[in-house]
């Protein structure tokens, strides 16, 4: 698989309130979909996943949506905090053996105070 | 959880000189696994799956006698940035699949002068 290099995108949310970032896939036959989060300067770390057989699917203060229809994906983080500030990326498997990803452009998100 | 390792975590260098990036999989076998490189605002790009035993996959536009990979054993893949020149300047990150996620590992920030 390959990602394709863009300029990110930045959220800029305030700290206490929701943030949403999205994702559009390419795969309709994709399964397995992921949300990473990278902070500045290391490398990417597993948020939460979601299998296509789902369309939602909550981890703490983190939900995922899958919408199978327009292949969109959604991160929503509740109650948003300055530690949240990152570049978020969605993944999507194209194979059943997890060694064949690709990877949204990401979103950079900035917490304001 | 798993862990992946990389090491150096930073190195500066002179254009010219060759450097060797390492990633191991700490308390799991990788059979497989993937560098990616970073440019600054943009998304991770594959750019090899390195298999242990048997040559590296490079994806389209890598150039396979510039970027050395060896994976000599379940643990261990190396990439060696040869003849490295100002251009070659990024974050370079390696991945290991664990069940049907990857795993990332920190990364290795290369500066060359």
């Amino acid at each position: 698989g390959e990602s394709v290099g863009l300029h990110l995108p930045t959220l800029s949310v305030q700290e206490g309130d929701n943030s949403i970032i999205n994702c559009a896939y390419s795969n309709s036959a994709s399964d397995y979909f992921i949300w990473y989060k990278q902070e500045s300067g290391k490398g990417p770390q597993f948020i939460i996943d979601i299998r296509s057989n789902m369309d939602k699917r909550q981890g703490q203060r983190v939900t995922v949506l899958l919408n199978k229809t327009v292949k969109h994906l959604s991160l929503q983080i509740a109650a948003t905090q300055p530690g949240d500030s990152a570049v978020y990326f969605c993944a999507e498997m194209l194979d059943n053996y997890g060694q064949n990803f690709v990877f949204g452009p990401g979103t950079r998100l900035s917490v304001l105070p | 959880g798993a862990v992946v390792s990389q090491h150096p975590s930073w190195v500066i260098c002179k254009s010219g000189t060759s450097v060797k990036i390492e990633c191991r999989s700490l308390d799991f076998q990788a059979t497989t696994m993937f560098w990616y490189r970073q440019f600054p605002k943009q998304s991770l790009m594959l750019m090899a799956t390195s298999n242990e035993g048997s040559k590296a996959t490079y994806e389209q536009g890598v150039e396979k006698d510039k970027f050395l990979i060896n994976h000599a054993s379940l643990t261990l893949s190396t990439l060696t940035v040869t003849s490295a020149h100002p251009e070659d300047s990024s974050f370079y990150i390696c991945s290991a699949p664990g069940g049907e996620t990857q795993y990332f590992g920190p990364g290795t920030r290369l500066l060359v002068l």
